[in-house]
């Protein structure tokens, strides 16, 4: 059981360049959650899915997007990369079970963008 | 819109000793959900312990308790025989119903052990 897996952990884009960040979990999770973390701000969320196959705006969505086509994954998009959105993203899951049931957290991505 | 403040961004405690972290939050929903994270160096987010508004107790596990204020919105919580492996970033966070499923995190506090 890997829980939560992020692809790739480390990575160094140019300006206008894209990329995608893969978020996989086993653990059978309907929601999904994109956040980014900056210094000094803590974490704050990009786009989130409460199911395959929808998907919806979190507090900072702009420059991303998203799509969850399997129940198990949710990836991150940045069609034209810009230096502010350097960040560590991390990618976490839930059950909706409760409002208090735990969102599990995969190991975060750096991404630099220069 | 909900916010969440830790004013503490660092704090101190010397090895088996009991330090307090601080967090607030705002809001005007009635059930809601409070969380604290734990992100050590390696990055991984833990999750430490949660409460429910509704619920009257504190929340306890094993060395780490909060002390739950519903009244004055305030969320603290306290280490007990704080451990080296204690040292790490610690992050409030708040949900409640009607924010979508979205938890609103503070700015984290550094906590720093000495041996």
């Amino acid at each position: 059981n890997a829980g939560v897996t992020q692809t790739p952990k480390f990575r160094v884009l140019k300006t206008g360049q894209s990329m995608t960040l893969l978020c996989a979990q086993d653990m059978n999770h309907e929601y999904m959650y994109w956040y980014r973390q900056d210094p000094g701000m803590g974490l704050r969320l990009i786009h989130y899915s409460v199911g395959e196959g929808t998907t919806a705006k979190g507090e900072v969505p702009d420059g991303y997007n998203v799509s969850r086509l399997k129940k198990q994954n949710f990836l991150l998009g940045l069609e034209s990369a810009a230096p502010s959105q350097t960040s560590v993203y991390f990618c976490a899951s839930r059950i909706p079970v409760g409002g208090s049931s735990e969102q599990f957290f995969g190991p975060g991505t750096r991404l630099t963008v220069l | 819109a909900q916010t969440v403040t830790q004013s503490q961004p660092e704090m101190s405690v010397q090895e088996a000793e009991t330090v307090t972290l601080s967090c607030t939050y705002d809001t005007s929903e009635s059930d809601y959900y409070l969380f604290w994270y734990k992100q050590p160096p390696s990055r991984q987010m833990i999750l430490v312990i949660r409460q429910e508004a509704y619920k009257q107790q504190n929340a306890t596990e094993n060395r780490f308790s909060v002390n739950f204020q519903k009244a004055a919105k305030s969320f603290s919580l306290k280490i007990s025989d704080s451990q080296l492996g204690d040292a790490a970033m610690y992050f409030c966070a708040y949900r409640s119903r009607s924010s979508g499923d979205k938890l609103t995190f503070g700015t984290g506090t550094r906590l720093a052990v000495r041996p």
